[in-house]
């Protein structure tokens, strides 16, 4: 079974528009990080945003906001005002604590989504 | 400061070489990951150091894959007898060292074996 499942390939929105990108997640582990990073054309990984699992509150990152439902095991990311230079793959990762080794040590990732913004 | 850098940035190879891929990461920072990027697999993850400790090696696909860290900095990952299903974009990330923190990518090699 899929840990990270991203259900959107490819998104249009309109520049100024606030975007969600969906991420669902599988885990068992009571300690667990969700990611997000963004990957434009250029090919390069950059870090977005991060939110653990015991944390009370929603992560916040400029225009980035995380939505983390918990009892759903779902960690949309929210863009606000969207930007051209927001066009790219998005890709929400996880990383779980107790269940880690045996290969589980480093992020596991969801098939992304392409988000394309629209002037 | 400096991000993490790799290179080559781009490799070209025939089947059945071995190739080298080096990794520097961010100053400071003592875990290091191995990640592979494919058109069908996605984003893999590979191998993490910690530190000086011996690797987790059972993320690796094959045993033609070994990586190795020297002094707790550089790393370096080794595919021997290169096949076409290895070409892909090797991805090396570094972080401050606890499990959840966040981790800072390179920009890749990408490896084509042909």
């Amino acid at each position: 079974a899929q840990k990270i499942t991203q259900t959107q390939p490819g998104m249009f929105v309109q520049e100024k528009e606030a975007v969600t990108l969906d991420c669902t997640y599988d885990t068992s582990d009571p300690s667990y990080g969700l990611f997000w990073y963004k990957q434009p054309s250029s090919g390069e990984m950059i870090f977005l945003i991060y939110q653990g699992s015991y944390d009370q509150q929603n992560a916040t990152e400029g225009r980035y906001s995380l939505n983390f439902q918990k009892a759903r095991k779902s960690a949309n990311l929210v863009i606000s005002a969207s930007q051209l230079g927001d066009s790219a793959m998005y890709f929400c990762a996880m990383r779980e604590l107790m269940y880690s080794g045996g290969g589980a040590d480093g992020l596991t990732f969801g098939k992304g989504t392409h988000l394309i913004i629209q002037p | 400061g400096a991000g993490v850098s790799q290179s080559p940035s781009n490799k070209v190879t025939e089947k059945g070489k071995d190739v080298e891929l080096r990794c520097d990461p961010i100053s400071g920072h003592t875990a290091l990951y191995w990640y592979r990027q494919s058109l069908g697999q996605g984003l893999e993850f590979l191998i993490y150091f910690q530190g000086n400790s011996a690797p987790d090696k059972s993320g690796l696909p094959s045993d033609r894959f070994s990586a190795e860290r020297t002094g707790g900095s550089v790393s370096t990952l080794t595919i021997q007898r290169t096949q076409q299903e290895d070409s892909a974009v090797y991805l090396c990330a570094s972080s401050l060292g606890l499990a959840l923190n966040e981790q800072y990518f390179g920009p890749g090699t990408r490896l084509t074996v042909t």
